[in-house]
């Protein structure tokens, strides 16, 4: 079945450095998402790339798809405490159920 | 955006007794909703799609008779845990979405410890 293949599992960072997340996805998909889990929360939405090359940005996140809409990275420029919390991407590969395969997340934690 | 609404937030029960877990879209009709169960620091763990007016599909290894999931209507979903042992304490997690919308919108979760 599909794998959706998250890296790095837990990145510690100081308040300030930039931040990084890929994934990688086993089979080509529909779109891929991003979703943001606070702790002790539950995940929500930030984002949906559909297109092959597609960047997306909001504020300091910047969102990417690649070429082969295999993978996707995302990037938080200058890390701020309030941005703690576990990032997962879901890919979708179309079907009527629209079913998600999630990777593992991305623990981040922010030194102040 | 879409509004899923997860009751109880927690809960606490003895082993061998049932707990049913409720999921409602507030302000759009879902025709599928999903349960997952997320262990500590762990993803999400997709363990079934409830379809409204059908049988739910699990994923491999989900005990259907464990974990009832029944979708009566486009805004309910419910899963019961039933004979809960302390093994099935987790974070228990649905998620919803409205007609051709592809995001999903979650509900808040419950936590559910079996003593």
């Amino acid at each position: 079945g599909q794998q959706v293949m998250q890296i790095p599992q837990y990145q510690h960072v100081q308040e300030g450095e930039d931040f990084t997340t890929y994934c990688n996805s086993s089979t080509t998909l529909s779109n891929i998402q991003w979703y943001k889990q606070r702790p002790g929360g539950h995940p929500v939405f930030l984002i949906q790339l559909v297109k092959s090359g597609e960047v997306k940005k909001q504020k300091r996140l910047t969102f990417q798809f690649g070429e082969a809409k295999k993978n996707s990275s995302l990037h938080i420029t200058a890390t701020q405490t309030t941005d703690v919390g576990t990032y997962f991407c879901a890919g979708f590969s179309g079907g009527s159920n629209y079913k998600l395969t999630f990777g593992k997340g991305t623990l981040l934690t922010v030194n102040p | 955006g879409a509004v899923v609404s997860q009751h109880p937030s927690r809960v606490i029960c003895k082993s061998g007794t049932s707990v049913k877990i409720e999921c409602r879209s507030l302000d759009f009709q879902a025709t599928t909703m999903f349960w997952y169960r997320q262990f500590p620091k762990q993803s999400l763990m997709l363990m079934a799609t409830s379809n409204e007016g059908s049988k739910a599909t699990y994923e491999q290894g989900v005990e259907k008779d464990k974990f009832l999931i029944n979708h009566a209507s486009l805004t309910l979903s419910t899963l019961t845990v039933t004979s809960a042992h302390p093994e099935d304490s987790s974070f228990y997690i649905c998620s919803a979405r409205p007609v051709a919308v592809t995001e999903a919108f979650f509900g808040q979760g419950t936590r559910l410890t079996v003593v």
